[in-house]
């Protein structure tokens, strides 16, 4: 079954302070991996996409990665902002259906 | 903003009734996707329309239907509605396959009660 888990569930840090984000996937084969930011009670905005041969991708303060041996992807975030406080969740485009699947996704709280 | 719209932006309605949803895709989309996203589930795939004709299915209850008009705009429609189907239903498009960039509206919030 494809399945796509988020690491932490939740993730408190001060402005300023880096962190990172994880994901775990049993997703395959899939075309791109895909980070999303989702303020609450809004629509998601994609942060990165990344195909299944890259190894990273950068978009500003947010850089994504993908090892596709231990099958994990992560978003790290540099020099937080108050602005950051959303959800994030990583999302595959691929499986058998050809559909995006969703992780639960990690709710990022920064803190000044 | 995304460019897609979606109206209405709040529903309340009570178990048993049926609702209309609509969506608007960015200029020259020809794709439309609807998602659901309730507190325990997720994100969740519900189907794709593209240029008006059904493209996939998700995990579409038969209870709901969707269909894309010829100027592409789409309508989502739940019926015989359940306590379980308070969420926020989000429509997306994107240029041409799914494969592609998509561009998530603002979401309509539907509370059943």
């Amino acid at each position: 079954k494809n399945q796509v888990e988020q690491s932490p569930q939740s993730l408190i840090i001060l402005e300023g302070k880096n962190c990172t984000l994880q994901c775990n996937y049993t997703v395959s084969p899939f075309s791109n991996l895909r980070w999303y930011k989702q303020d609450t009670g809004r629509g998601p905005v994609s942060l990165t996409i990344m195909t299944f041969s890259e190894n990273t991708k950068s978009n500003g303060r947010y850089t994504a990665t993908l090892d596709a041996d231990t099958k994990q992807s992560s978003l790290h975030i540099t020099a937080s902002q108050l602005s950051d406080s959303a959800s994030y969740i990583c999302a595959f485009y691929g499986g058998a259906t050809n559909k995006l699947i969703f992780g639960t996704g990690t709710l990022l709280a920064v803190q000044p | 903003d995304s460019g897609v719209t979606q109206t209405p932006k709040h529903l309340i309605t009570a178990t048993g009734q049926r609702v209309t949803l609509r969506c608007s895709p960015r200029s020259g989309d020809l794709s439309v996707y609807w998602y659901q996203q309730s507190l325990d589930q997720g994100l969740q795939f519900l189907i794709q329309y593209y240029n008006g004709e059904e493209r996939a299915k998700g995990n579409i209850l038969e209870r709901f239907s969707a269909q894309q008009f010829p100027d592409l705009h789409s309508e989502l429609n739940l019926s015989s509605l359940e306590l379980g189907d308070s969420a926020l239903y989000f429509c997306a498009s994107s240029g041409s396959g799914g494969v592609y960039e998509q561009y998530f509206g603002p979401g309509t919030r539907l509370t059943v009660t």
